[in-house]
């Protein structure tokens, strides 16, 4: 059972453009959401994150988005670089403590130059 | 660097043997995760320290699997009996705090054949 789902396992995109990532969540319990990036042959890095009590957190070129009614939340990224280019997850984690992140399958951007 | 390092990076072995990851964390964090990653799948994971308690375990981590980290510091994974479901991507990670920032390692790669 897939509690973070991200349904789009790759997007290409023009330099210059906005580029969104989805991601959608079953589990009401989730209450912190973050983003990781991952180049190949190197580990997740954090990116962004959002609590459940806000709907939109901003990090320079980077906007997270919260829509818990449909538990869904997006990630922009305006405006791209080709720099950008890797894989996107989508990561949540559960009230009352617990040190569990939850990540979605991932999705592969490619910003074209 | 003073990042979070694994080694190996790269482990080949047989079905039915024995193999063991280690995991040295930033110095000044005392949380630390470990997660699993197969292929096209996002991290599982696995189970997470806080100083040298272990704190939470995943179903994931079967008999086979047994993680220690002695005085705090550094962290062992080790995986008795290895079968083919055992190949995948183990990443450490160590954080601060508890807002899920996690600052992952390269990963040590394990083929079982």
């Amino acid at each position: 059972d897939q509690q973070v789902k991200q349904n789009s396992p790759s997007l290409s995109v023009q330099e210059g453009r906005i580029s969104i990532l989805n991601c959608d969540y079953t589990n009401s319990m989730f209450d912190y959401f973050l983003w990781y990036k991952k180049y190949p042959a190197e580990g997740p890095t954090f990116l962004i994150s959002i609590s459940s009590i806000k709907d939109k957190n901003e990090d320079g070129r980077f906007t997270v988005f919260l829509n818990k009614s449909a538990k869904h939340l997006s990630l922009h990224i305006v405006p791209s670089q080709p720099g950008d280019s890797a894989v996107y997850f989508c990561a949540a984690s559960l009230q009352g403590g617990s040190e569990k992140l939850v990540f979605g399958k991932g999705t592969k951007l490619t910003v074209n130059p | 660097d003073t990042g979070v390092s694994q080694d190996p990076r790269h482990k080949i072995t047989k079905r039915g043997q024995n193999v063991t990851f280690r995991c040295d964390p930033i110095s000044e964090h005392n949380r630390l995760y470990w997660y699993r990653q197969t292929l096209g799948q996002g991290p599982e994971f696995l189970t997470y320290f806080q100083n040298e308690a272990q704190l939470e375990k995943s179903r994931l981590l079967s008999d086979r699997f047994s993680a220690e980290r002695p005085k705090g510091s550094f962290s062992t994974l080790e995986i008795q009996r290895t079968e083919q479901g055992d190949s995948a991507m183990y990443l450490c990670a160590s954080s601060p705090t508890n807002t899920g920032e996690l600052f992952f390692g390269e990963g040590s790669r394990l083929t079982v054949l």
